[in-house]
């Protein structure tokens, strides 16, 4: 069965410093990944995905993250936090192995927590 | 705008009482979902609709019930027989089903039901 981690219920973090925040996942085929942000009391909202391609990935907000197929990991990153950037982060996977009979399902992280100070 | 609306935001309810929370997009996608967030476990899948009048079951279906007759709408029933319904309830919707695979989901903004 597909399944993601994220090991950190809170990374925090200096404004002005660069983040990083942790995502490592399982699947039978190749994956597809996705990262979400989540402001208190209010959906999800898309950031990022890795399809296929480069590895590093762009996304909104200055955010980027980085697809490694031998450590199974897609870390989201930023170069410099801003006390804006404080949410609560998903990571989530498809298995392309198991995208008929319905297994056309996202899997999610429990979330991370950023908190970026002044 | 195009998106995904979620009706009401805030839903109190007394114990043995069946509450439907509505969700609508007119983002022309085929495919729905219904996610329950409680703190610290993520997201978990109620149940899922790729396609007009037909939906499946996710990982977290019991006590719920879904119907999906036009494209546009796919509300959620909370019944009676859900033993601990108090949750952030979230509906997404995504792309058609030859894309599906790739396409992230929408999010609408959520509705918070609280048992009392």
């Amino acid at each position: 069965a597909q399944s993601v981690a994220q090991p950190e219920d809170q990374v925090n973090v200096a404004e002005g410093n660069p983040l990083t925040v942790k995502c490592t996942y399982s699947v039978s085929g190749n994956p597809y990944l996705f990262w979400y942000v989540q402001y208190p009391n209010r959906g999800l909202q898309f950031l990022l995905k890795y399809i296929t391609g480069d590895n590093l990935v762009k996304g909104s907000y200055g955010f980027e993250a980085e697809f490694n197929k031998s450590q199974t990991s897609f870390h989201l990153k930023k170069p410099s936090a801003l006390v804006s950037d404080s949410a609560l982060y998903f990571c989530a996977v498809r298995d392309d192995a198991k995208l008929t009979g319905g297994g056309n399902k996202l899997t999610f992280g429990t979330g991370t927590q950023l908190k970026v100070e002044l | 705008d195009g998106g995904i609306t979620q009706s009401p935001k805030y839903l109190f309810r007394k114990e043995g009482q069946n509450v439907t929370l509505s969700c609508e997009q007119n983002l022309n996608h085929d495919a729905m979902y219904w996610y329950r967030q409680d703190p610290g476990q993520g997201l978990r899948l109620i149940y899922y609709s790729q396609i007009v009048n037909d939906f499946q079951k996710g990982d977290i279906a019991e006590g719920y019930s879904v119907s999906r007759e036009k494209k546009e709408s796919f509300p959620l029933t909370v019944t009676s027989a859900q033993k601990n319904p108090t949750a952030f309830y979230l509906c997404a919707s995504s792309i058609g089903r030859d894309r599906g695979p790739t396409g992230e989901l929408f999010f609408g903004e959520g509705s918070r039901l609280t048992v009392l």
